[in-house]
């Protein structure tokens, strides 16, 4: 299957610093999303970006489908932003079955 | 527009017992996909429903099983349980085919 990869693993910052989280994939996409799973274990959902830029308040995110990357830029962080933020990717040929990457765990500090 | 509810929330069970979990998806969503998240193998995928056929099977023995409805809500049991089948249990649905999934809050499943 497709191989998703995610850097870094752990991240540590300062409350109001910025911070950017790559995802790799090693085959074409039709789906990519990026979750924040909170401490209770639910992913939220704050991307669907296949292709493209968007944004949302302090997020954003950029996935260059060509070149087979995703990037996820935090500004300004919160100690609300801690978690662990997942980058899964969907084939297209999978019917919907989704492969995650390992995850960056994310710890702001005030 | 309520979101993607799985019942129980928390489950404890023994060794060789049965257990089915419960997924309600969101209103109008056709897809459900399982998902099993542990510390050391992270989020696997199980299997997938769509209009009630199994789509997709991922790599799990078959102990793991599932199926889902006609109004799309979907249930998978694990028989014969194993301490290793010890996890959170995510159930997701979709609109369509790769379009945005939406996860539900999970069912966390702890077997001694």
């Amino acid at each position: 299957g497709i191989q998703v990869e995610q850097s870094p693993p752990d991240l540590i910052l300062q409350e109001g610093a910025n911070s950017t989280l790559r995802c790799n994939f090693s085959d074409s996409v039709n789906n990519l999303q990026w979750f924040h799973q909170n401490p209770w274990g639910q992913l939220i959902n704050l991307f669907y970006i296949p292709s493209g830029t968007k944004q949302n308040g302090r997020l954003s995110a950029t996935t260059v489908a060509t070149e087979r990357y995703s990037l996820l830029y935090i500004s300004s962080s919160q100690t609300t932003d801690s978690g662990v933020y997942f980058c899964a990717v969907e084939p297209g040929n999978t019917g919907n079955q989704f492969y995650f990457g390992t995850g960056t765990s994310l710890t702001v500090i005030p | 527009k309520a979101g993607v509810t799985q019942t129980p929330r928390y489950l404890i069970k023994t060794r060789g017992q049965q257990v089915t979990l419960s997924c309600s998806p969101i209103s109008g969503h056709r897809s459900v996909s399982w998902y099993q998240q542990t510390p050391g193998q992270g989020l696997q995928f199980l299997f997938e429903y769509f209009s009630e056929t199994q789509r997709n099977k991922g790599n799990f023995p078959g102990r793991f099983s599932g199926r889902q409805f006609s109004n799309s809500r979907s249930e998978m049991n694990v028989s014969t349980l194993e301490l290793g089948d010890s996890a959170l249990y995510l159930c997701a649905s979709s609109l369509v085919d790769s379009y945005e999934q939406y996860f539900g809050p999970g069912t966390r499943l702890t077997v001694t």
